[in-house]
């Protein structure tokens, strides 16, 4: 049973492009949330969806950054115009209910220049 | 509110030792205490969680000991090896599992 798989695990970018970081989550969650990492900090909540819907975005900067989780295929998390300060490490965590335990994937490590 | 203190930042054990990690949260409607264990390069892994009706959970030479009058909770690590050498994260979230807000880590190392 594999874990969350998350692709790439290194990005680099540079100034100005778009990052586009895929999770697939285990098999049989149906629920799935983004972290964000920075050097030596705890993980920051971004988002929270479900199949087609994004339940919670409260942790998601307001501009440039969107995620979706489709009905097929894995949910993306998407970075418009990226700045050195979007560098960190990613990561994607789901669960198969809201009330269990988050599984995390290993992260995208982007990095922009 | 939202937070949740983590100390100390980084911590040195020696092997066989207990180590002892912290945290404290403001918001009484946290209901799930998970801690997460994280090797360089890695996820977070979860390690033991806690729920507010219970004061101490106990899994292998870890333990999760809870205040909820205090409004804090501890890791405790006993027999401490090499290999527990990593960064450990509490988390605190309402409503089960959803949106778990982390504290800032903890560097253990457990020297030989």
């Amino acid at each position: 049973n594999a874990g969350v798989m998350q692709n790439p695990r290194h990005l680099v970018r540079r100034r100005g492009q778009e990052a586009r970081l895929r999770c697939s989550p285990m098999k049989g969650h149906s629920h799935v949330y983004w972290y964000r990492q920075l050097p030596e900090e705890g993980l920051k909540f971004m988002v929270y969806l479900q199949k087609e819907n994004i339940i919670d975005e409260s942790g998601m900067p307001k501009e440039r950054f969107s995620a979706e989780f489709p009905k097929e295929g894995p949910s993306i998390l998407r970075i418009q115009q990226v700045v050195r300060g979007d560098s960190a490490a990613y990561f994607c965590a789901s669960s198969p209910t809201v009330l269990q335990p988050q599984h995390f994937g290993d992260g995208t490590r982007l990095s922009i220049l | 509110q939202q937070q949740v203190k983590q100390s100390p930042q980084s911590l040195i054990v020696q092997k066989g030792g207990i180590s002892i990690i912290n945290c404290a949260y403001e918001n009484t409607a946290f209901d799930y205490f998970p801690w997460y264990q994280q090797f360089p390069g890695k996820g977070p892994a979860l390690l033991i969680a806690i729920r507010p009706d219970v004061s101490e959970k106990k899994e292998g030479r870890f333990t999760i000991s809870f205040n909820k009058s205090a409004k804090q909770f501890s890791l405790h690590i006993m027999d401490s090896q090499p290999g527990d050498s990593a960064t450990y994260f509490c988390a605190a979230s309402v409503q089960g599992a959803q949106k778990l807000v982390f504290g800032q880590g903890t560097r253990l190392t457990i020297n030989p």
